[in-house]
């Protein structure tokens, strides 16, 4: 059971914009940052929103990030195939002393 | 450019014991925090230790904590894992990853191409 929560499975057709959540609790992401990263099959992970809605460079303005009090979203804008992978946001957890992933969200493109 | 090298996994037993390491390069390694951070088989990612930058304070997940030690050498800006008590569920691939800025432990915005780690009898 991940301290941060996301939906097992998302999905979405090609130029459709989907989101995806992440909920949390007041010692993480109430108080906190939100970070998200997108994973590939045989690849490691990589950094696509940092502190809720920072776009690290290189990044496609496709992707935005934002967060109200407990829970966080990832927005995809214009679907594209190559974004079939699994989203995980993760942050820091006060009460436990050190960061947390949530369980990821394997997004599928129909 | 920033690279992380990552070396070290391998096979052990049970109970057994293994030590990682991870070679940086291109930044200045002592002004980011440093993580370990594991991927088991048709699992999810799970942070497992962590380094501050400025003053080296380390961090442990509960499920390693008492098991395994995370520790940097900013001398050959080399990150390691001592991992003693070795289960099976701590199978799995193991990256290296800097964090974007400064002491934020948990935003990594470079990884290694990770070390696998089996323990199995």
């Amino acid at each position: 059971q991940s301290v941060l929560t996301q939906p097992p499975s998302a999905s979405g057709t090609p130029g459709q914009r989907v989101t995806l959540s992440c909920s949390g609790s007041n010692s993480n992401i109430g108080i906190l940052t939100v970070h998200w990263y997108q994973k590939l099959p045989g690849t490691a992970p990589k950094l696509l929103i940092r502190h809720n809605d920072q776009r690290p460079s290189g990044v496609p303005d496709r992707f935005s990030g934002s967060k109200s009090g407990t829970s966080a979203s990832l927005a995809i804008n214009g679907l594209q195939s190559e974004d079939e992978a699994d989203y995980y946001c993760a942050a820091w957890d006060d009460r436990l002393r050190g960061a947390v992933f949530g369980g990821g969200t394997k997004l599928t493109v129909l | 450019d920033v690279i992380l090298m990552e070396s070290g996994g391998d096979l052990v037993q049970p109970g057994g014991s293994l030590r990682l390491s991870c070679r940086a390069s291109g930044f200045s390694f002592s002004d980011y925090a440093m993580s370990w951070v594991r991927q088991a088989p048709g699992k999810g990612l799970e942070w497992v230790s962590g380094v501050r930058g400025s003053d080296g304070i380390r961090y442990h997940a509960d499920s390693v904590k008492g098991r395994f030690t995370i520790s940097r050498d900013t001398s050959t800006s080399t990150l390691s894992l001592q991992m003693n008590g070795l289960r099976v569920d701590d199978t799995a691939i193991y990256y290296c990853a800097k964090s974007s800025v400064g002491d934020y432990i948990e935003s990594m915005d470079v990884w290694g191409k990770g070390t696998t780690v089996i323990v199995s009898s």
